[in-house]
């Protein structure tokens, strides 16, 4: 079975510095997608950047990043230049399709605050 | 585009009654996801359609759940009757399925806030 792990229940950087976030995941697929979404205090969703596994280029979204480190199983996400308007909570979420299913699987999340 | 709406936004109910979530994806989408967020559960898949056909409700918690997709455009979370235990956020999300290859991401709606008394 899937599993995404979020070790780090809460965090906080000061304003401008980098951060990053952590996210393990365990599968046996070797076609999926990696995804980090961002929840404001809105409680909206929002796409922060995905990766699919079968690309080396580690995806990168203007201050975001991601290591992706196919063999161990790890999809950390980098925030430069952190902004007050990055406080949210961050969930890591692995896809795959087989057989015309798909399965989703989310992380327990990580809460960012950023300190002014 | 509008992006995902779902309606209501805030819903507050007593315990037995029916409660129906609405949800419109993006135009154009043809796989819809139902999600339900608790702080002990965290982000659940309750159920998703494809081309407006329901493909896995293995996350549907049980039978007072029910969920429908008359058409591209709009799909229906019923809940009957509603218990307490049901509160929670439910988020509704589309995505253009193309193949694993060329998945489009998932765009999430801004979520029901769901409280049963």
């Amino acid at each position: 079975a899937q599993t995404v792990t979020q070790s780090q229940p809460e965090m906080s950087v000061q304003e401008a510095e980098t951060v990053t976030l952590s996210c393990t995941y365990d599968t046996s697929e070797s076609n999926y997608y990696l995804f980090w979404y961002k929840q404001p205090p809105s409680r909206q969703m929002i796409l922060v950047i995905r990766q699919e596994a079968y690309k080396q280029q580690n995806a990168t979204e203007n201050r975001f990043s991601v290591n992706f480190q196919k063999a161990a199983k790890s999809f950390s996400l980098k925030i430069s230049d952190s902004q007050l308007g990055d406080t949210a909570m961050y969930f890591c979420a692995f896809m795959k399709k087989t057989s015309g299913t798909y399965k989703y699987i989310f992380g327990t999340g990580t809460r960012l605050k950023v300190l002014a | 585009d509008a992006g995902v709406i779902q309606s209501p936004r805030h819903e507050v109910t007593e315990m037995g009654q029916e409660v129906t979530l609405r949800c419109k994806p993006i135009s154009g989408h043809n796989s819809l996801f139902w999600y339900r967020q608790t702080m002990m559960r965290g982000l659940e898949l309750l159920i998703y359609f494809n081309n407006n056909v329901p493909i896995d409700d293995s996350g549907m918690p049980e039978d007072r759940f029910s969920a429908k997709m008359p058409n591209a455009s709009f799909s229906t979370l019923k809940i009957q009757p509603s218990e307490p235990r049901d509160s929670a956020v439910y988020f509704c999300a589309s995505s253009l399925d193309r193949g694993l290859r060329r998945k489009e991401t998932q765009y999430f709606g801004p979520g029901t806030r769901l409280l049963v008394l």
